[in-house]
């Protein structure tokens, strides 16, 4: 069974500031990798997707993540952040068609 | 503009009574998930359908949870009876069923049992 660990559960941090939000995963298989974002009170978008090929994908609003399949990582930037990226932060792992996510990281960006 | 449409948005109901959800997902999606979204548990995956049968339900609490799919445009998720613990946000999100599908998700149930 796959299994997804998010290492922080609230960052905090300044407008222009650079992001890096970590994910490890655990599944025996080939994978496939989300990055979804939740704003206060709305339902999960999706910002990135991995599924094959480049390991470092690029996702809306400036986001970016990286596949490190030695590492079992997938981890989460974006350069300079923004008031309007507050949010919590959804690492999901498909393994077998199930999607299995994280406990998410709750981003709060001080103006 | 293609979305997953949840019903009712927000449902409060005494403990003891059944509540159910409904979820209707894109045209021509074959896979669906449930969630439920808690603070404390984060999002836990319920149960998935695909082709409209059950291919996982193990996260789902036998006892009192229920979910099928009467038919393709619709799946249901059942309590009966509810009670406090439950109260959650329910998502449902649908998928291609491809090996490189993404979830969909709705805008979500936000069930409160009192």
């Amino acid at each position: 069974a796959q299994s997804v660990s998010q290492h922080n559960h609230h960052v905090i941090l300044s407008e222009a500031a650079s992001l890096e939000l970590g994910c490890n995963y655990s599944y025996g298989g080939t994978v496939n990798l989300f990055w979804y974002v939740q704003y206060p009170g709305q339902h999960l978008q999706l910002l990135l997707k991995y599924f094959s090929g480049d390991p470092l994908v690029k996702g809306i609003k400036g986001f970016e993540a990286e596949f490190i399949k030695s590492k079992f990582s997938f981890n989460l930037r974006k350069p300079s952040v923004q008031w309007s990226d507050t949010a919590e932060y959804f690492c999901a792992v498909m393994g077998h068609g199930k999607i299995i996510f994280g406990k998410g990281t709750r981003l709060h960006i001080l103006p | 503009d293609a979305r997953v449409t949840q019903t009712p948005r927000d449902k409060v109901t005494e403990m003891g009574q059944e509540v159910t959800m409904r979820c209707q997902p894109i045209l021509g999606h074959n896979t669906v998930f449930w969630y439920r979204q808690t603070m404390m548990q984060g999002l836990e995956l319920l149960a998935y359908f695909r082709n409209r049968a059950p291919l996982d339900d193990s996260g789902m609490p036998k006892d009192r949870f229920s979910a099928e799919m009467p038919d393709a445009t619709l799946a249901t998720l059942k309590i009966q009876p509810s009670e406090p613990r439950d109260s959650a946000v329910y998502f449902c999100a649908s998928g291609s069923g491809g090996s490189n599908t993404e979830a969909f998700f709705g805008q979500g149930t936000r069930l409160t049992v009192v």
